[in-house]
């Protein structure tokens, strides 16, 4: 099966705090792997993509950064969070050219 | 860079009329195009994709849409709406960056059924 996992689930964290959100995927070799957030009232933008091991383009200037240590596990992080970094976190891949995305089951941020 | 955009950030629509949800998108060279759904408590869900070919789409629980290149245009619609489609719908244009697709979406249309 062609599987994301992703966690946690929650987090609360207060401002200031370091953040750290991993993504797994099963089934698949050499995915295209993607994170968006969804806000209120922003629908879902993408933060970053890679193609592969160690390659990561980010699509818009933040306070977050993505790695890519093994071909299946793609890590979102933060060193300092933002209030405005709160939202609705979602890992998705594509298997090949032109699939559709799959996505994980998302992490609800909230930074107090 | 590849951008979309829908319109309306809200619906309003009684169950059993017509629906017609609208995306633009902006992109040089022929798009990729998607609908998703969200319902709520729910991932997203693909509705129907467009890469070549007919330009009138069928998706899934009814759903089409119709790509109109002149229009940069590819606005989702339902002859009779359920209210199980209370959902918030996203479209979504792919476009090629250094030999890999890459899905962009838009903001997304919240869609409120009246019984």
């Amino acid at each position: 099966s062609q599987t994301i996992h992703q966690w946690p689930a929650t987090l609360v964290q207060p401002v200031g705090s370091p953040l750290s959100l991993e993504c797994t995927v099963e089934g698949t070799s050499n995915p295209n792997l993607y994170w968006y957030r969804q806000a209120a009232g922003r629908g879902l933008q993408l933060l970053f993509y890679s193609v592969g091991i160690g390659q990561i383009s980010s699509e818009v200037p933040q306070n977050l950064s993505a790695s890519r240590p093994q071909d299946r596990q793609f890590i979102l992080s933060s060193k300092k969070l933002l209030l405005s970094d709160s939202g609705f976190y979602l890992c998705a891949r594509t298997a090949g050219f032109n699939e559709k995305l799959f996505f994980g089951s998302g992490t609800q941020l909230s930074v107090l | 860079a590849q951008s979309v955009t829908q319109p309306d950030i809200h619906i309003t629509v009684s169950e059993g009329a017509s629906l017609e949800l609208r995306c633009n998108y902006s992109y040089g060279a022929t798009p990729y195009l998607f609908w998703y759904v969200q319902s709520p408590g729910q991932g997203l869900q693909l509705l129907l994709k467009y890469f070549s070919g007919d330009t009138l789409v069928q998706g899934i629980k009814g759903f089409e849409a119709e790509f109109k290149r002149s229009q940069s245009s590819f606005n989702l619609r339902k002859p009779s709406v359920h209210w199980s489609d209370a959902a918030e719908y996203f479209c979504a244009v792919g476009a090629l960056r250094g030999g890999s697709y890459i899905p962009t979406f838009g903001r997304g249309t919240s869609l409120i059924v009246h019984p």
